[in-house]
């Protein structure tokens, strides 16, 4: 139980387009939903939590405007980089939490690694 | 501000011996625990959480939590090389609920054959 997938798990992109990473909750229902970066040889950053129905909330130094959130359903979370740049090159992992769990274990995805060019 | 604090390492420990990873974290409301390993170019997995004080074991692992000196640890027994990965240590400050879980910087294990 607890799985959480994320696709595409790489992608490879050309600067000033747009990528959208899916997360979704398999088996579990997720009302709450983080999205972490990781840089080489560096820990997770949280990036900002995504709550279904409602605004993402934003870490600071994020821009909400260029990392695009949207928990539309229970099992579902999407972050769309806009406009990509080779500096946005990363490694986004998602998290969700059973919300039929009272234990506040945090599930990861697979992570997405983005290469823009 | 919330802070955990792990030894980046690398910490290098025969197979066969005993790893022991080392968290300190500063709320002292912090409620729930958690451990997790990642494997390079690979997302974090859960190993064990722990939430009581005292000693939790499952399988070769043991996490030890210490709440009156803010102190979680994992004892991994009998080493193997698959055990090398970065330990994660991550704390939240109750025990359910949205709240983030803090993470540590990690501990990179190598387990030397």
């Amino acid at each position: 139980g607890a799985v959480v997938s994320q696709h595409p798990s790489r992608v490879i992109c050309k600067s000033g387009t747009s990528v959208k990473i899916e997360c979704r909750s398999l088996d579990f229902q997720a009302t709450t939903m983080f999205w972490y970066r990781q840089f080489p040889k560096q820990s997770l950053m949280l990036m900002a939590t995504s709550n279904e129905g409602s605004k993402a909330t934003y870490e600071q130094g994020v821009e909400k405007d260029k990392f695009l959130i949207n928990h539309a359903s229970l099992t579902l979370s999407t972050l769309t980089v806009t406009s990509a740049h080779p500096e946005d090159s990363s490694f986004y992992i998602c998290s969700a939490r059973d919300a039929g769990r009272n234990t506040g274990e945090l599930f990861f995805g697979e992570g997405s690694r983005l290469t823009v060019l | 501000q919330k802070e955990v604090e792990q030894n980046s390492g690398p910490l290098s420990v025969p197979e066969g011996a005993i790893a022991s990873l080392n968290c300190t974290y500063s709320d002292r409301g912090s409620q729930s625990f958690f451990w997790y390993r990642q494997y390079s170019g690979k997302s974090p997995e859960l190993i064990m959480s722990i939430y009581s004080n005292g000693d939790k074991e499952d399988g070769r692992f043991t996490a030890q939590l210490n709440k009156a000196s803010q102190y979680v640890s994992l004892l991994i027994r009998d080493s193997q090389p698959s055990d090398s990965a970065t330990y994660l240590c991550a704390v939240n400050e109750a025990n359910f609920g949205n709240e983030k879980l803090t993470f540590g910087t990690g501990t990179r294990l190598t387990i030397i054959p």
